[in-house]
């Protein structure tokens, strides 16, 4: 299956500043997403990434918040906008593996915001 | 729009003994379903993936079945050790809405006392 390098892994930033998380994945994938695990809960989809189109986005998530490049098929960057307490989570990037449907979907180590 | 539940929300053992984690979906239109194991702070780590198709898969200490019909599907964990310790998220491919995405339930914290 995909390997799927994500940075950094952990970060505590200030209040109003953004934040741009990068995942650069080992084969070319044509689908990315982004998730978002808040303290003590599931994880919840941000955004579809496809190379060389828009991302899109779940109800709930706007690109002027959470805007995403996929410049092409192996790398993909989140940016947290503005941000507030309240972005404090773990977000995450996800891949389906080769042959989707035999080996279902990998997931980044995770970055880890803290926002203060 | 597809609901996934686990249960129980947290669970301790001692080591050795057998378990059950479950997990129910409200939509049987599923491409596959993965289970996942994530440590603490950590990203998800997957254990096992069972196509729409079957109706169970194993891995070492782990089994999981799948029962459409139903919606649910269960992991099963052997000889419990406390190196099992960890959330475990039950999550589901849907494709005929054209989302490729995971849903995923809200996970089942396994403790494992030594």
């Amino acid at each position: 299956s995909a390997v799927i390098s994500q940075k950094p892994s952990r970060d505590i930033c200030q209040r109003g500043t953004s934040l741009t998380i990068q995942c650069q994945v080992d084969s070319q994938v044509t689908m990315m997403f982004w998730y978002r695990q808040q303290p003590g809960q599931s994880l919840t989809l941000i955004a579809t990434a496809n190379q060389g189109s828009e991302a899109t986005y779940e109800s709930g998530f706007v690109i002027d918040k959470f805007p995403i490049s996929r410049p092409n098929l192996t790398f993909s960057t989140l940016t947290v906008s503005n941000m507030s307490p309240e972005d404090s989570s773990i977000y995450l990037c996800s891949v389906e593996a080769p042959g989707w449907n035999n080996y279902g979907y990998t997931f980044g180590s995770g970055t880890r915001l803290t926002v203060v | 729009k597809q609901e996934v539940t686990q249960i129980p929300a947290a669970l301790s053992v001692p080591e050795g003994e057998n378990l059950v984690l479950n997990c129910s979906f409200t939509d049987s239109a599923i491409y596959n379903l993965q289970w996942f194991r994530q440590d603490p702070g950590k990203g998800l780590t997957s254990l096992l993936l069972i196509q729409s198709s079957q109706r169970e898969q194993t891995s070492g200490r782990l089994n999981a079945s799948l029962d459409k019909s139903s919606g649910r599907s269960t992991l099963y964990i052997a000889a419990s050790q406390p190196g099992d310790s960890a959330t475990y998220l039950c999550a589901l491919a849907e494709g005929d809405t054209g989302r490729r995405a995971l849903t995923f339930g809200s996970g089942t914290r396994l403790q494992v006392q030594p």
